[in-house]
């Protein structure tokens, strides 16, 4: 089975653009996770989406946007970039939306805002 | 808003030593814990979920204890190898419909 794949891997942008960050999950997996990972914080959520349904949304400003398509693949939306935003993205996705499924996570976007 | 702690922040052993270190996280609506391990360029990577209380998990020279009534789980490596170095993440799942919630980790390097 293919893994978590996430596109682009690396990505260099501006302060006030915009940016699509895409996921798609293992065959199978109905939910996918999205994570902020910046260095000395842990991985800070930002959505979680189950069959095209936001199931929970993090503590991020609402720059921050996502959504889930009929495929179960995902796109992570962030506008009026801000230097802060510079992180890795990780998607990771699982079976059902349970707490006790395990997360496969993808290789991560990292995101450079100048 | 739901906290989860581990210790030490890093940890720095000879190859040949075995470690440990602790994840805490709140006891009440306990649903699970999960330990992850993370290599440098490469994917967060899941070792153990754990539900019971007492569970102990074993994947090599790799193994977990858990205690829910005092909410806390250790991580054991035996004879710890360089390959072994990566950050280790847990992660906490309570009972409400809410997203699992991650530590900061515990950076471990193994030094031959």
């Amino acid at each position: 089975k293919a893994g978590v794949t996430q596109t682009p891997r690396y990505l260099i942008k501006t302060r006030g653009q915009q940016v699509t960050l895409s996921c798609s999950p293992i065959s199978g997996h109905r939910s996918v996770s999205w994570y902020q990972q910046t260095p000395g914080q842990g991985l800070q959520f930002l959505f979680e989406y189950f069959s095209e349904t936001q199931r929970n949304k993090g503590n991020f400003p609402g720059r921050f946007s996502g959504r889930q398509f009929s495929n179960s693949r995902s796109e992570m939306n962030v506008s009026t970039l801000e230097l802060g935003d510079s992180a890795l993205y990780l998607c990771a996705s699982s079976p059902t939306a349970g707490p006790t499924d395990t997360q496969y996570f993808g290789p991560g976007t990292r995101l450079t805002v100048l | 808003i739901l906290n989860v702690e581990q210790s030490p922040q890093s940890l720095h052993v000879q190859e040949g030593d075995s470690t440990n270190f602790t994840c805490s996280f709140p006891s009440s609506n306990f649903y699970a814990l999960h330990w992850y391990r993370w290599e440098t360029a490469k994917s967060p990577e899941a070792l153990f979920v754990m539900t019971l209380n007492g569970d102990e998990k074993k994947k090599g020279r790799i193994s977990a204890t858990l205690n829910t009534k005092e909410g806390y789980s250790y991580l054991y490596i035996k004879g710890s190898q360089p390959e072994d170095s990566a950050t280790y993440l847990c992660a906490f799942g309570n009972s409400g419909n809410t997203p699992l919630v991650f530590g900061k980790g515990t950076r471990l390097s193994v030094i031959a």
